[in-house]
């Protein structure tokens, strides 16, 4: 089977860095995807990791490790407009199919 | 330019009646998906497809039908079979025979009960 868990609600502030976890258990566990979404509007990709380590992206980095299960999403500097939900995902070898946690709410506060 | 397109936006279904939402892409992408969004809620798989004239169920298929003709194309039938539909409808694509590929998702339909 699969289960996501991500904590649903996240506050920071506006210039800092947040850090938002990931924990997955999964059967053919292929790769984590991180996507952001506004409220109303469709996903837009972020990241993927399929190695142990991180990845580096601007002021966004995703970081996995197989071996524990677990990601995390690192943004920093924030800005107002990173104000969003957060979803991870898991790419499974099997049916190539995403299965997507529950999201993570980042309120953005001045 | 290139991308994803459902329609429409918003969608009302009356009592018995199937709706049909349509998901339209010009990405060459093997493959398609359908996801469901309750509120607050992550995407739930619905139904996926990885080539043309061949796909699979999801994980809450129930009460949903869908078709693979066409490569663009992957429409998704809500019949009257499926007691709680008022959700937020995602579609979505993505190259397919590799892995690793992101999924890029359409802008969406709502769907609510009349």
């Amino acid at each position: 089977g699969q289960n996501i868990d991500q904590p649903t609600e996240m506050t920071a502030t506006e210039g800092a860095i947040v850090q938002i976890n990931c924990t997955y258990q999964t059967s053919g566990f292929n790769g984590l995807f991180w996507y952001q979404q506004h409220a109303g509007e469709a996903p837009t990709f972020l990241s993927y990791n399929v190695l142990d380590g991180l990845e580096e992206k601007g002021r966004f980095s995703s970081f996995l490790s197989r071996s524990k299960g677990y990601s995390y999403l690192l943004l920093k500097e924030l800005q107002m407009k990173d104000s969003a939900s957060y979803l991870c995902a898991a790419e499974h070898t099997g049916r190539r199919a995403l299965t997507f946690g529950s999201g993570t709410r980042l309120q953005v506060q001045p | 330019d290139g991308g994803i397109t459902q329609s429409p936006k918003y969608l009302f279904r009356k009592e018995g009646q199937n709706v049909t939402l349509s998901c339209e892409q010009n990405l060459n992408h093997d493959a398609m998906y359908w996801y469901r969004q309750d509120p607050g809620q992550g995407l739930r798989l619905i139904y996926y497809s990885q080539i043309v004239n061949d796909f699979q169920k999801g994980d809450i298929a129930e009460g949903y039908s869908v078709s693979r003709e066409k490569k663009e194309s992957f429409p998704l039938t809500v019949t009257s079979a499926q007691k709680n539909p008022t959700a937020f409808y995602l579609c979505a694509s993505s190259m397919g025979r590799q892995i690793n590929q992101p999924q890029h998702f359409g802008d969406g339909t709502r769907l609510s009960i009349l």
